[in-house]
């Protein structure tokens, strides 16, 4: 099984500051994926990238949040300005192809205070 | 649009029990199923997934579901379960088709009790 590893595994930031989540799958995938699970609730999807570029995102994906893989290793999840409502974890994923698996790493608990 | 639907957010079981744990879904669209697990404090580790072919579906740990079309579930079922079973899990599904993110039930937290 593909292993993933996220960082850092727990984040506490002031509301409005920027903050980069990042995601380091230890094989080579094709597919990237970020989903969220505020505490209590579902796991939500957030966004998939393929080929270096944006292919869905969710109603809660809007302009405060991008990614990308900056150096073809690292895929970055970056919040521009936190609210409160962005507490939650936040897990990276992966799948070697479009109908795969997706493999999930252990996720970063990000706090807003 | 997909939805899934777990109905129970706890169940407690005691251990060498046989447990059920139901997922029901919806969708308009052919669909893939998963099954993942959540240690604390660990990522979602895939336990098993019906893509086609039998209904029955075995996966890791002693796990396995079973794929009903007619009723749109998907319950997952160990026959006998371990203190170590004790976990989160989470019924996902993806289209076959168009589009490939995951919708997750809301999870149902195993208690084995000993």
């Amino acid at each position: 099984e593909p292993e993933v590893t996220q960082t850092p595994s727990h984040q506490v930031t002031q509301m409005g500051q920027e903050v980069i989540l990042r995601c380091v799958p230890i094989s080579n995938h094709l597919y990237f994926y970020w989903y969220r699970q505020i505490l209590g609730q579902k796991v939500e999807f957030l966004v998939s990238f393929y080929n270096n570029e944006i292919s869905e995102k969710s109603e809660i994906f809007d302009d405060q949040f991008s990614v990308e893989r900056p150096d073809g290793s690292n895929f970055t999840l970056k919040i521009r300005s936190t609210k409160l409502e962005d507490s939650a974890m936040y897990f990276c994923a992966i799948s070697g192809g479009r109908y795969n698996e997706q493999f999930f790493g252990p996720g970063t608990r990000l706090t807003v205070l | 649009a997909q939805s899934v639907t777990q109905l129970d957010s706890q169940v407690p079981v005691f251990e060498e029990a046989p447990v059920e744990l139901r997922c029901n879904y919806s969708s308009s669209v052919s669909v893939y199923l998963f099954w993942y697990v959540q240690y604390p404090n660990q990522g979602l580790q895939l336990l098993l997934k019906y893509l086609s072919g039998s209904t029955l579906v075995k996966g890791i740990n002693g796990f396995e579901a079973e794929f009903n079309k007619s009723q749109t579930s998907f319950h997952l079922r160990k026959p006998s379960v371990h203190i170590s079973d004790t976990a989160e899990y989470f019924c996902a599904v993806s289209r076959t088709s168009g589009t490939y993110k995951y919708i997750f039930g809301t999870g149902t937290r195993l208690k084995v009790l000993a």
